[in-house]
């Protein structure tokens, strides 16, 4: 089955850098990834996505990239603001299957 | 509240007792999951139901069960033979067949006491 690696497990920044998290993955039929931000105490929201037919995907300061060749995939987040505190999650789901594999979150903690 | 509604939000259970956690949703979806969430852990699939009476196990299906005799209702059992039930529950909901992202339930936060 698929597996996900997300690194780091906390990051810790400034307000207003940038900060990037990494997921790499294992099955190369993999074809959706998500990105879910769950802030303390609250449900995971769906914040981006990107699917293995495109390279890379921007939301406002969010932005999405997808190594397929690497099979890696990253969530970078400019000009950073303390509500952007929270744990995020990467999930890879494969071609074979519509249960995506979640990684194990990182703690981002924004500093004002 | 997002479209899917878990209760009760905190739940206490004393040992040996079997609790019901309650997930309702009214977006349609044909499939729902449940999840359970432990610091350090991610998500890790309890049981999962693609259409009505039917349901499949997840990673961590043991001490857990499951229900779907309608499209809006999955809920899950805690038995009394889940040894470590303490954990925050999430149920989740897509289009069903994964080409969208989850919409998640609010969460049942399960305390054995």
């Amino acid at each position: 089955g698929e597996n996900v690696e997300q690194h780091p497990s906390t990051l810790s920044v400034q307000e207003g850098d940038s900060a990037v998290i990494k997921c790499t993955y294992s099955d190369s039929a993999s074809n959706y990834f998500p990105w879910y931000k769950q802030e303390l105490g609250k449900r995971p929201q769906l914040i981006i996505d990107i699917r293995s037919n495109v390279g890379e995907k921007k939301d406002q300061r969010i932005a999405v990239t997808l190594n397929k060749t690497a099979k890696h995939f990253s969530l970078h987040i400019t000009e950073t603001q303390p509500e952007d505190s929270a744990v995020y999650f990467c999930a890879a789901r494969s071609g074979g299957s519509y249960i995506p594999t979640f990684g194990r979150g990182t703690s981002l903690i924004v500093h004002p | 509240d997002g479209g899917i509604t878990q209760s009760p939000k905190y739940l206490f259970r004393k040992e040996g007792q079997n609790v019901t956690l309650s997930c309702e949703q009214n977006l349609n979806h044909d499939a729902m999951y449940w999840y359970r969430q432990d610091p350090g852990q991610g998500l890790r699939l309890i049981y999962y139901s693609q259409i009505v009476n039917d349901f499949q196990k997840g990673d961590i299906a043991e001490g857990y069960s499951v229900s779907r005799e309608k499209k809006e209702s999955f809920p899950l059992t805690v038995t009394s033979a889940q040894k470590n039930p303490t954990a925050f529950y999430l149920c989740a909901s897509s289009g069903g067949t994964g080409v969208t992202g989850y919409t998640f339930g609010s969460g049942t936060r399960l305390t054995v006491v």
